[in-house]
């Protein structure tokens, strides 16, 4: 049974271009989360999705941020218009439905680092 | 929102010497969790605690959760080089029904051979 997975590891874009990261949730999964993890910071929660529905996205960044993860393939995180300040290791987790008491084991991904020049 | 704070940020030990690793919470735990980063790489996963006094041991690595349920140490014995790396505890706040992590700064880990 495969792991998360996520592509690209390494992602460099100039300010202003795209980012796209994909992340393929273990088997199984149906439940997806993006964290973020700034220079010299700890990981920050970003979103959090099931097949085609955006549970909660209060860790978003307002502009520029989306996120889908749609009922077939993998879910995407996608940056537009990227600005130096983006430039972060983004995990992706994913966990089987969570337990109402709390339980919730997560499995990460091995991220992608987003250099932005 | 729920605070961790982990102590130290980062510790140097000589293999062989056993640490402690602290992450104290700004209100109470329902579920704590310890993982391991190394760089380029992805998280793993160690513990997670649940009850009050709850103590889990996997290989050389001991994690607790104090009674009150705002605190929990991880311990290592005998490090080796293969315990570096940045340990991380991460809490699911309450009310919370399991859809985002808090998690600490980190404690980086170093060991000495």
């Amino acid at each position: 049974n495969a792991g998360v997975m996520q592509n690209p590891r390494h992602l460099v874009r100039r300010r202003g271009q795209e980012a796209r990261l994909r992340c393929s949730p273990m088997k199984g999964h149906s439940h997806v989360y993006w964290y973020r993890q700034l220079p010299e910071e700890g990981l920050k929660f970003m979103v959090y999705l099931q097949k085609e529905n955006i549970i909660d996205e209060s860790g978003m960044p307002k502009e520029r941020f989306s996120a889908e993860f749609p009922k077939e393939g993998p879910s995407i995180l996608r940056i537009q218009q990227v600005v130096r300040g983006d430039s972060a290791a983004y995990f992706c987790a994913s966990s089987p439905q969570p337990d109402r008491l709390f339980y919730n084991e997560q499995f990460f991904g091995p991220g992608t680092r987003l250099t932005v020049l | 929102s729920q605070e961790l704070e982990q102590s130290p940020q980062s510790l140097i030990v000589q293999e062989g010497k056993n640490l402690t690793i602290n992450c104290t919470s700004s209100k109470t735990l329902y579920g704590l969790y310890w993982y391991k980063q190394k760089y380029g790489e992805g998280l793993i996963f160690l513990m997670m605690l649940q009850k009050g006094g709850e103590e889990k041991s996997h290989e050389k690595i001991t994690a607790k959760l104090d009674e009150k349920k705002q605190q929990s140490s991880l311990h290592i014995t005998a490090s080796q080089p293969s315990h570096a790396g940045i340990y991380l505890c991460g809490a699911v706040p309450p009310g919370n029904t399991g859809n985002q992590f808090y998690f600490g700064t980190g404690t980086s880990l170093t060991v000495i051979p």
